[in-house]
């Protein structure tokens, strides 16, 4: 079956130091991966997306691989800052819909 | 501009009681969705709208949610006898067209007693 996985549920770091997220998935050829963030009681925000022909992107402080061979993103805040803390979600949209990972709740001491 | 909104934001409700959850897209948005989320859990996809039609409603656990979009805006997620399991976060999200980027609401959190 098609799965998400997110491995860690929980990072914690400290301010400036660079924070890295991984998302796995099986059994999908995506064309494009997203990542979201999510505060407590908010919806998801979007993020970034990467296609399937991009090995990288980046927006700001945020960088984003995605490894098709691997069937892997990885996800990398740059000097962190506390109100980077927040649940990142990683999503594939195989058809209609996302399918979501869990999420990783990242914490950003100060 | 004005984001995606969702009605109401808490709602508590008795095990067997009908509820009813409403979302106002971004305007001009075709495409419209709904989520369910468990705690700890990512955004589970409910149902697709494309217009007025549901194009996909193959998430929808069982015959007791339904969910209708009369004029291809406003969205109302009905849920018939509600049970305890059924507690969660229903996130609504819209975009421009399928497979664009989607915007979603704050979500209504439900909560069967």
């Amino acid at each position: 079956s098609q799965k998400i996985e997110q491995n860690s549920e929980a990072l914690n770091i400290q301010e400036g130091k660079t924070a890295t997220l991984t998302c796995n998935y099986t059994n999908y050829s995506p064309a494009y991966l997203q990542w979201y963030r999510q505060d407590p009681g908010r919806g998801p925000v979007f993020l970034l997306l990467i296609r399937e022909n991009e090995k990288e992107k980046r927006k700001e402080r945020l960088k984003v691989t995605f490894d098709t061979t691997l069937k892997q993103s990885l996800f990398h805040i740059t000097a962190s800052q506390p109100a980077d803390s927040a649940t990142y979600l990683c999503a594939l949209l195989p058809g209609t819909a996302l399918i979501f990972g869990k999420g990783t709740t990242l914490s950003v001491s100060s | 501009g004005a984001g995606v909104s969702q009605t109401p934001s808490n709602k508590v409700t008795e095990k067997g009681k009908y509820v009813e959850l409403r979302c106002d897209p971004i305007s001009g948005h075709t495409a419209l969705y709904w989520y369910r989320q468990s705690l700890g859990q990512g955004p589970e996809f409910l149902i697709y709208f494309q217009g007025t039609g549901a194009a996909d409603d193959s998430g929808l656990p069982n015959d007791r949610f339904f969910a209708v979009r009369p004029e291809g805006s406003v969205s109302t997620l009905k849920i018939q006898r509600t049970e305890r399991g059924d507690s969660a976060v229903y996130l609504c999200a819209s975009s421009l067209d399928r497979r664009e980027t989607q915007y979603f609401g704050p979500g209504t959190r439900l909560l069967v007693l």
